[in-house]
């Protein structure tokens, strides 16, 4: 696709519910990131893939996150009983190769989750 | 670690300069990058420093001193449409590309 596509994104999520959020990459990007954006502060990292390998998790806030890109494009996020401070923009990104140098990181517009 | 300050906000006027400063603390990096996003919007990517110096894109210049942990991005000319919040992000060496943020600047420009 021509840009980073991300679903859906808006959502309404009940505490204790479980979410999963969407992610197209830029067609042919081996690499892809998620991350999260409170409401002021800049993106912070959650987990990486290179291709279908998740090569760090370390971002990840607990064991309700989880996130897999079974066939090395779409990747899924998901979230499992929902509490109220995961409320934010969940980004994602992706690039062309393997970060060596230069290469840009390009994101898509995030899906905003809101737990009440 | 990783332990990056911007300010916080800044105002400027149409057509004037502006200088977004960046400091930063690490134990090794791969690249400087800057990044621009409008409320509501994806963060876009304005410009990239590996070594010192300055890297010059039409209104837009960043600045890199490796040795003293410092950036800073220059706009030029400034219209309305530059009003975004500016991000500073260090790639960290061997961490598999990933970049972490400053937590941005809020910049306003007034007519």
């Amino acid at each position: 696709g021509a840009g980073v596509s991300q679903s859906p994104r808006y959502k309404v999520a009940k505490r204790g519910q479980d979410v999963a959020l969407r992610c197209d990459p830029i067609s042919g990007h081996v690499s892809l990131f998620w991350y999260q954006q409170a409401l002021g502060q800049g993106p912070e990292f959650l987990t990486y893939f290179q291709n279908e390998a998740q090569l760090d998790k370390s971002g990840l806030p607990s064991d309700r996150f989880f996130a897999e890109r079974p066939e090395g494009s779409v990747s899924t996020l998901k979230i499992q009983r929902t509490q109220q401070e995961d409320s934010a923009v969940y980004l994602c990104a992706s690039s062309r190769t393997r970060i060596g140098s230069g290469n840009t990181i390009y994101f898509g517009e995030g899906s905003w989750l809101t737990v009440v | 670690g990783q332990n990056i300050d911007q300010p916080t906000e800044m105002t400027a006027t149409e057509g004037a300069i502006v200088q977004i400063n960046c400091t930063y603390q690490t134990s090794g990096f791969n690249g400087l990058f800057w990044y621009q996003q409008h409320a509501g919007e994806a963060p876009t990517f304005l410009s990239y420093n590996v070594l010192d110096g300055l890297e010059e894109k039409g209104r837009f210049s960043s600045f890199l001193s490796r040795s003293k942990g410092y950036s800073y991005l220059l706009l030029k000319e400034l219209q309305m449409k530059d009003s975004a919040s500016y991000h500073c992000a260090v790639r960290p060496y061997n961490q598999g590309g990933k970049l972490i943020f400053g937590q941005g600047t809020e910049l306003s420009v007034k007519p």
